[in-house]
């Protein structure tokens, strides 16, 4: 079993500061998990992953996000948040690569706003 | 645009219609995946293929709902005798290396 939650709905933060999204994840074996991001009638995109290689994840668009086993956590940073930046964020979790099964199990997202 | 197409981008029917999506993965990809957005909720998994078997459907949400994928290419995600509880985003995804690629989703409004 798996399961994903994100500990904040909505996360504001002024241009050019640092953004954190906390993301805390609970599962019965080793997993994968990633960030997703989705702005407004787009689809879905892949911002980073951890598949049990490095913890510390670098992804597009200056994100970055740390695999704490110790805390099962999965936190989504970025140091200096851009306008572009808005948007809806969804951490998943999915059983590891070698299950062969690539179901992934979303949490709730948390909506991003940048403020000017 | 990832590459996954879905059609229609928006359906609005009225309830006990029968509704249909099409999505046309990455040509190469021999996984894909259908889900359901709410309003406020991240996306939830209905059922997935690996060419055209259907390896999960336990996740759909009534019998009222079946997907295909006869040739291993394409899918199609079909909704009989919809219900206004139908409304929802329908997402598409195909699988290349462990990582999941999505269209841009086909929204449901039932009237």
């Amino acid at each position: 079993a798996q399961s994903v939650t994100q500990l904040d709905s909505h996360v504001s933060v002024s241009e050019g500061t640092p953004v954190l999204l906390r993301c805390n994840y609970s599962s019965s074996y080793s997993p994968s998990l990633f960030w997703y991001v989705q702005h407004p009638n787009k689809g879905l995109q892949l911002l980073l992953k951890y598949t049990s290689a490095a913890t510390l994840v670098k992804g597009i668009n200056g994100f970055e996000a740390e695999f704490k086993k110790s805390e099962t956590s999965f936190h989504l940073t970025k140091p200096s948040a851009h306008m572009s930046d808005a948007a809806e964020y969804f951490c998943v979790v999915s059983p590891p690569p070698n299950f062969g099964n690539e179901k992934l199990t979303f949490g709730t997202g948390t909506r991003l706003t940048i403020i000017p | 645009d990832t590459g996954v197409s879905q059609d229609p981008r928006h359906k609005i029917t009225k309830r006990g219609q029968n509704v249909t999506f099409r999505c046309d993965p990455i040509s190469e990809h021999n996984r894909l995946y259908w889900y359901r957005q709410t309003l406020g909720q991240g996306p939830e998994f209905l059922t997935y293929f690996q060419n055209e078997a259907q390896l999960e459907k336990s996740r759909l949400l009534s019998d009222r709902f079946s997907a295909e994928r006869p040739k291993g290419s394409f899918s199609t995600l079909e909704i009989q005798r919809t219900e206004q509880g139908d409304s929802a985003m329908y997402l598409c995804a195909s699988n290349m290396a462990g990582e999941l690629f999505f269209g841009e989703g086909s929204r449901l409004t039932v009237l």
